[in-house]
């Protein structure tokens, strides 16, 4: 099955600065990764996905990269704001009638004014 | 966008007792919906993917007499936890993909905070 590994499990930026976030898989037949955000007690929201066909996609201050030879992929923040604290999970999926996500271990990111 | 509610979102109960907890998918209808667990400080375990009008498919290590599954329409699952244990004790999170749609956006509940004493 697929395993998704997510690094740093935590970090902390200065207000304003950038902020990255990465993820491995490892099932060669996954095409989609989204990336959910998680607040404390709250339920995870879709903030950015990307799709195998496409390298890189931004959404604002949101980018995300896709290198499926690899098969890393990483979110970046820009311009860091103290309401982009949370859990940041990053996931992986093959499309297909199953569509079963398989979720990082998350990024507590931190962002100090 | 699209609504999965969840209900209820916290839950005390004596060991030995059984709970319910449902997902909705409020403006679509869902095929599949999941079923996970999320321990604190943790990422998001999938339990189970619940099929509409089909047996639920649990994940390896998950009881399906334990946990089970009913998914009896287009918008609505349930998740029954039998003979609930303190170790059962967790944050339960449905989520919901949309029948048809090309991506595999899931949706999520609110989550359900089971604690067993």
């Amino acid at each position: 099955g697929e395993n998704v590994e997510q690094h740093p499990s935590t970090l902390s930026v200065q207000e304003g600065d950038s902020a990255v976030i990465k993820c491995t898989y490892s099932d060669s037949a996954s095409n989609y990764f989204p990336w959910y955000k998680q607040e404390l007690g709250k339920r995870p929201q879709l903030i950015i996905d990307i799709r195998s066909n496409v390298g890189e996609k931004k959404d604002q201050r949101i980018a995300v990269t896709l290198n499926k030879t690899a098969k890393h992929f990483s979110l970046h923040i820009t311009e860091t704001q103290p309401e982009d604290s949370a859990v940041y999970f990053c996931a992986a999926s093959s499309s297909g009638g199953y569509q079963k996500v398989t979720f990082g271990t998350g990024t507590k990111l931190q962002v100090i004014p | 966008g699209a609504v999965v509610s969840q209900h209820p979102s916290r839950v005390i109960c004596k060991s030995g007792t059984s709970v319910k907890i449902e997902c909705r998918s409020l403006d679509f209808q869902a095929t599949t919906m999941f079923w996970y667990r999320q321990f604190p400080k943790q990422s998001l375990m999938l339990m189970a993917t619940s099929n509409e009008g089909s047996k639920a498919t649990y994940e390896q290590g998950v009881e399906k007499d334990k946990f089970l599954i009913n998914h009896a329409s287009l918008t609505l699952s349930t998740l029954t936890v039998t003979s609930a244990h303190p170790e059962d004790s967790s944050f339960y999170i449905c989520s919901a993909t949309e029948q048809g749609s090309a991506k595999n956006i899931q949706y999520f509940g609110a989550g359900t905070r089971l604690s067993v004493l």
